[in-house]
């Protein structure tokens, strides 16, 4: 069964840095196929993927984010970081953490949500 | 690639049957994947490749399309339907989701 949990502060200040990590069980970022993707939702708002950590410690990162946005992963412990710098009030909303095969995401965390505030 | 859904709303009837858009701005082959969201709760997977629908839901549940203009249809409609419908590229990096359509019964 595969799981997925979100964690991390629920209030930031504008311009700090923001550091979520994904706690999982069930599967192996080892596992050829595998990646683990972050995906946020502004309240009410719709999806945006924001970066994609692959089996191979390939890296993706949003075009419009990617000067703020590092993902890493711990195999070891079950674990993906996200950091988002220099984070502004519309970095509000709820991080999810997606398990991904061959892109297909297919597994969800419930999300954390993360305010942002001035 | 920018995905756009249509309607926004959809008002409909228990037992009705509905059909939600999704065009993309490019060709995304079969690449496109469905999900369902309801309130407060975080989005489920619902038909990838365009047509496969995911393990866990019914099979009046069905998606349609290739390129560019792809359907999901749900025939006789229940109240736990309610929700919102999302629409997926993942043919080109960065994925992008349509804006989707929220369906109320």
């Amino acid at each position: 069964q595969i799981t997925l949990k979100e964690s991390g502060p629920t209030l930031v200040k504008v311009t700090q840095t923001l550091t979520l990590t994904c706690t999982f069980s069930g599967f192996s970022l080892s596992t050829s196929g595998v990646a683990v993707a972050w995906i946020r939702q502004p309240p009410g708002k719709a999806l945006e993927c924001l970066a994609l950590i692959y089996w191979n410690d390939d890296k993706r990162y949003s075009p419009s984010l990617k000067t703020r946005l590092t993902v890493a992963g711990d195999t070891s412990k079950n674990q993906v970081v996200l950091t988002l710098t220099n984070v502004d009030p519309v970095d509000t909303g709820t991080y999810y953490c997606v398990h991904s095969f061959w892109s297909l995401h297919n597994h969800w965390g419930p999300g954390t949500l993360v305010t942002v505030s001035s | 690639v920018v995905m756009t859904q249509s309607p926004a709303t959809l008002s409909v009837s228990p037992g009705d049957r509905v059909t939600l858009s999704c065009r993309a701005s490019q060709s995304v082959d079969i690449n496109l994947a469905w999900y369902q969201q309801k309130p407060g709760q975080a989005p489920k997977f619902l038909i990838y490749s365009a047509s496969t629908r995911a393990t866990g839901f019914p099979a009046r549940f069905s998606g349609s399309g290739s390129g560019r203009a792809f359907t999901l249809t749900i025939s006789s409609l229940q109240s736990e339907d309610s929700a919102v419908y999302y629409c997926q590229q993942y043919h080109k990096w960065p994925y992008t989701f349509g804006q989707g359509t929220k369906l109320e019964i």
